[in-house]
């Protein structure tokens, strides 16, 4: 099993729509969750973190965090055609290191 | 302040060829590591470092070594290039167990 895992994509959505992005881990010790956003051939940057149970909203960004579950989401609000991206999920296990999935890619049509 | 920043941006090597891909970041972060990112595939970890005179093996570490005898840098060596080491490769920094600032990569072709 991963350690952690994403819907695999590549996700569509229309303009205006919600883009909803899971990830799961398999640690029930992680402590830290973090949405990375990459543009194609740039590097990632962050644009979420969550540490405790439930929703952290920013702007047009929710992350939601389920510790029982295992569970990571980012919900994009009114996406944009600047939001298609690949998004990484990133967990750290209360270490210095991070675990990272493999991604999803997400394609906002206009 | 430049953030973190990495040299080459690209680079082409033969089989059997050697380089060393630097990285810098002016933060005062102690925690820095490098990563390679294959094609549609995740961040995997090379190496860390927590400190000057410290650093310790990530989960893919064969084909490289790593050195940091400044908070400030932290270059990554490739001995005898193999064409599966041909990938992106990512430099980032940290305070500690919060958010990782990466740097704009260099991208490695072996052929």
């Amino acid at each position: 099993q991963k350690e952690v895992e994403q819907n695999s994509g590549p996700l569509s959505v229309p303009e205006g729509a919600i883009a909803s992005l899971n990830c799961t881990y398999s640690d029930r010790g992680s402590q830290s969750f973090f949405w990375y956003r990459q543009y194609s051939g740039k590097s990632p940057e962050l644009i979420m973190s969550i540490y405790s149970n439930g929703d952290k909203e920013d702007g047009r960004f929710t992350a939601q965090l389920n510790k029982a579950s295992q569970y990571v989401s980012l919900l994009i609000r009114d996406s944009q055609p600047s939001d298609s991206a690949t998004y990484l999920c990133a967990v750290n296990k209360n270490d210095y290191k991070l675990s990272f999935g493999a991604g999803t890619t997400v394609t906002v049509r206009a | 302040n430049a953030g973190v920043t990495q040299t080459p941006k690209f680079r082409i090597l033969k089989i059997g060829q050697s380089m060393t891909l630097q990285c810098a970041q002016d933060m005062n972060h102690n925690y820095m590591y490098w990563y390679r990112q294959d094609p549609g595939m995740g961040l995997k970890l090379i190496y860390y470092s927590v400190g000057a005179g410290i650093t310790d093996k990530g989960e893919v570490p064969n084909g490289y070594n790593v050195s940091r005898s400044t908070t400030e840098d932290f270059p990554l060596r490739l001995e005898l290039a193999a064409p599966s080491q041909t990938s992106v490769y990512f430099c980032a920094s940290s305070t500690g167990k919060e958010t990782q600032y990466f740097g704009p990569g260099t991208r490695l072709l072996v052929l």
